[in-house]
């Protein structure tokens, strides 16, 4: 079976361009999360959606990152405009309704220079 | 911040050893989830615990949810290169049935 699908897998681009990652969940999942991993605070929830709503955005560190879902198998984490320290591995996770295990996709390696 | 203290850091042990690392808090957890990840991929659930003093085997991994229900325990029995990667904890508090908590890993290299 499919797992979580993030692209890109790496991104490299200058500071003040717009970025946008992407992450298909497993098919029948109904939340899904993305997180951020820096060697400094490790693995960071930024946000949560459950049924396609986001339930908790507390994690998302500026108004410069925005993040969508439109469909149950879509989403979207927008950075506008990036800066070098956002710099980091990007996680989407998904699963079935909370408290059931969160399962990982491999990660968007994100660097702005 | 992280509140799961995992320990050890680091561990660096010939092949064939047993491995045990752990997780504490000093806030009670519901789940605990135990993951491994390898460089330049996500983390991939190993064994997930449900009930205080629950112990539940993966293979030649053991993991148990301490019985007061503020730690958790990882065995591997007979390590293998294959299971060099970073393991970390991640537990659920009773607050929030969906953030988790993960503690700062530890990182496993095994000498063949």
């Amino acid at each position: 079976d499919a797992g979580v699908i993030q692209s890109p897998r790496h991104e490299v681009t200058e500071m003040g361009q717009e970025v946008t990652l992407r992450c298909k969940p497993i098919s029948g999942h109904n939340s899904l999360f993305w997180y951020r991993q820096t060697m400094m605070r490790g693995l960071e929830l930024l946000i949560y959606f459950n049924n396609n709503v986001p339930i908790d955005d507390s994690g998302m560190p500026e108004d410069r990152f925005s993040a969508k879902m439109p469909n149950a198998s879509f989403s979207t984490l927008k950075i506008q405009p990036s800066e070098p320290r956002d710099s980091a591995v990007y996680f989407c996770a998904s699963s079935l309704d909370p408290p059931q295990p969160q399962h990982f996709g491999d990660g968007t390696r994100l660097s702005i220079l | 911040g992280q509140q799961l203290n995992q320990s050890p850091q680091s561990m660096f042990i010939q092949e064939g050893e047993d491995v045990s690392m752990n997780c504490t808090s000093s806030s009670i957890f519901n789940t605990w989830l135990w993951y491994k990840q390898d460089p330049g991929e996500g983390p991939v659930l190993l064994i997930a615990l449900y009930k205080a003093g629950e112990l539940t085997s993966n293979g030649r991994l053991t993991a148990q949810f301490g019985i007061t229900r503020k730690d958790s325990f990882l065995n591997i029995s007979a390590s293998i290169p294959s299971d060099v990667g970073i393991y970390f904890c991640a537990g659920l508090r009773m607050d929030s049935s969906y953030k988790l908590i993960f503690g700062s890993g530890t990182r496993l290299l095994v000498r063949p």
